[in-house]
């Protein structure tokens, strides 16, 4: 079962901004509009951010959004706060697997 | 505030059975899907399948076919894993799809697990002889 590609760690500094990237196929990404964002503290639950690419959940801060271009997804965080820390997954509806995860990005707040 | 609350943790032996269990409070699991996905230590996670009652549509990842077995009541899901090895060895998660709109089925009778709105405590399993 193949996985999305995310890249291992990204880092940044208070109030900035990062991108995540999660990068699929035409199989997935590239073909549906069903994709979802994680965020796993340690130890805790993982929580939604997005979901359908761009969809923040009611209570998720407007400083998270979601995009997609071609086959890859994209999360953005802007004004970086100490919790946003931890680990970041995307994932999407897959044909014949129905869903994949990506490996997951792991963010730290420098 | 709707939460889903798991089944305690298990320790089981190689080419057993476990079943753990998720409990809707606040609501009952009647309009919603349920998935299951576990994270093995320094892993990612994984979905394994999930289930959309009011649709009576169960949907298993292609790599846990045959062995796992997803059922639900109206305020309970539970997950079956057999023929446990080392390597499924993990915390295991329920939570909720939002079909809310049916955003989490089509036409064509596919069916959408991503939308996971709600998540379980998580159950640690251990599989160890």
């Amino acid at each position: 079962q193949s996985a999305l590609i995310q890249y291992g760690s990204v880092s940044g500094s208070p109030g900035q901004s990062v991108t995540i990237s999660c990068a699929g196929s035409s199989s997935d990404v590239g073909s549906y509009n069903f994709v979802s964002w994680f965020h796993l503290h340690p130890g805790k639950a993982p929580k939604l951010l997005i979901h359908d690419v761009d969809q923040r959940p009611s209570g998720v801060p407007d400083r998270f959004s979601g995009s997609k271009s071609g086959d890859t997804a994209f999360l953005t965080i802007s004004a970086l706060h100490p919790d946003d820390e931890g680990d970041y997954y995307c994932c999407s509806y897959a044909d014949i697997y129905n869903l994949v995860f990506g490996r997951g990005t792991r963010l730290t707040v420098l | 505030q709707d939460q889903l609350v798991q089944s305690g943790a298990e320790v089981k032996k190689p080419g057993s059975s476990v079943k753990v269990s998720c409990t809707a409070f606040g609501g009952t699991l009647s309009s919603h899907g349920i998935s299951w996905v576990r994270q093995a230590p320094e892993q990612g996670l994984e979905w394994m399948g999930g289930i959309i009652p009011f649709l009576g549509a169960t949907e298993y990842a292609q790599k846990f076919r045959g062995r796992v077995t997803i059922t639900t009541d109206e305020s309970t899901a539970s997950m079956e894993l057999r023929r446990l090895t080392s390597e499924d060895t993990a915390v295991y998660y329920c939570a909720r799809v939002d079909c809310r709109g049916g955003s989490c089925y089509s036409a064509k009778n596919f069916y959408y697990f991503h939308n996971m709105d709600v998540w379980g405590q998580g159950t640690t399993v251990t599989v160890s002889s």
